[in-house]
């Protein structure tokens, strides 16, 4: 079955510093990706969707400056958490779209971040 | 606009009793149905989904769920718990399945031996 990978497994940052979370698709290609956050005992709230070649449209509410998206390949995209506090502390997980006709949606395992 | 509602936030069933997860979604289009299962510290792992046609859909570890499209709902079962089942269950909802999802707030399943 496809595969989404996302790296690191977990991270644990200062405050201030920015940290780079990776979701890659192994075996497909992903015009689209989704990223979603889950707070501790939560459910996962969609932060923003990831288009390649163009940019990440955000759900209300989430700060487009602080967590920066790029989609620059078609199995690869990237979120960014700029000057991170630990109220950023949280499992981020990201989904991608099969874009080769199936249009089935795969989930990878998560990133936890703790900012310290 | 889609949205999930998850009745139960913690489930405890007895070792081979009948596992009921309850969710209850809103669409104004037909909507794609998921059930995933999340083990501590790990990612989604989809369990099953209905998209179209029959509404009894079997999925993986023996549970199965139907939708109902005059309730709006897609309750999850399985006829006999698992020391392993226990986890915390998501029911989603999409417009289709590479659309993005709409997640219920999730129901925490304890299986007591």
């Amino acid at each position: 079955g496809a595969v989404v990978s996302q790296h690191p497994s977990w991270v644990i940052c200062k405050s201030g510093t920015s940290v780079k979370i990776e979701c890659r698709s192994l075996d497909f290609q992903a015009t689209t990706m989704f990223w979603y956050r889950q707070f501790p005992k939560q459910s996962l709230m969609l932060m923003a969707t990831s288009n390649e070649g163009s940019k990440a449209t955000y759900e209300q509410g989430v700060e487009k400056d602080k967590f920066l998206i790029n989609h620059a390949s078609l199995t690869l995209s990237t979120l960014t958490v700029t000057s991170a506090h630990p109220e950023d502390s949280s499992f981020y997980i990201c989904s991608a779209r099969d874009s080769g006709g199936r249009n089935e949606q795969y989930f990878g395992p998560g990133t936890r971040l703790t900012v310290t | 606009a889609q949205s999930v509602t998850q009745l139960g936030s913690h489930v405890s069933v007895s070792e081979g009793a009948l596992v009921l997860l309850r969710c209850n979604y809103s669409s104004s289009v037909p909507p794609y149905l998921f059930w995933y299962v999340q083990y501590p510290n790990q990612g989604l792992q989809l369990l099953l989904k209905y998209t179209t046609g029959a509404t009894l859909v079997k999925g993986i570890n023996g549970f199965e769920a139907e939708f109902k499209k005059s309730e709006t709902s897609f309750h999850l079962t399985k006829p006999s718990a698992h020391m392993s089942d226990a986890a915390e269950y998501f029911c989603a909802v999409s417009a289709f399945t590479g659309n993005q999802f709409y997640f219920g707030t999730g129901t925490s399943l304890t299986v007591i031996p």
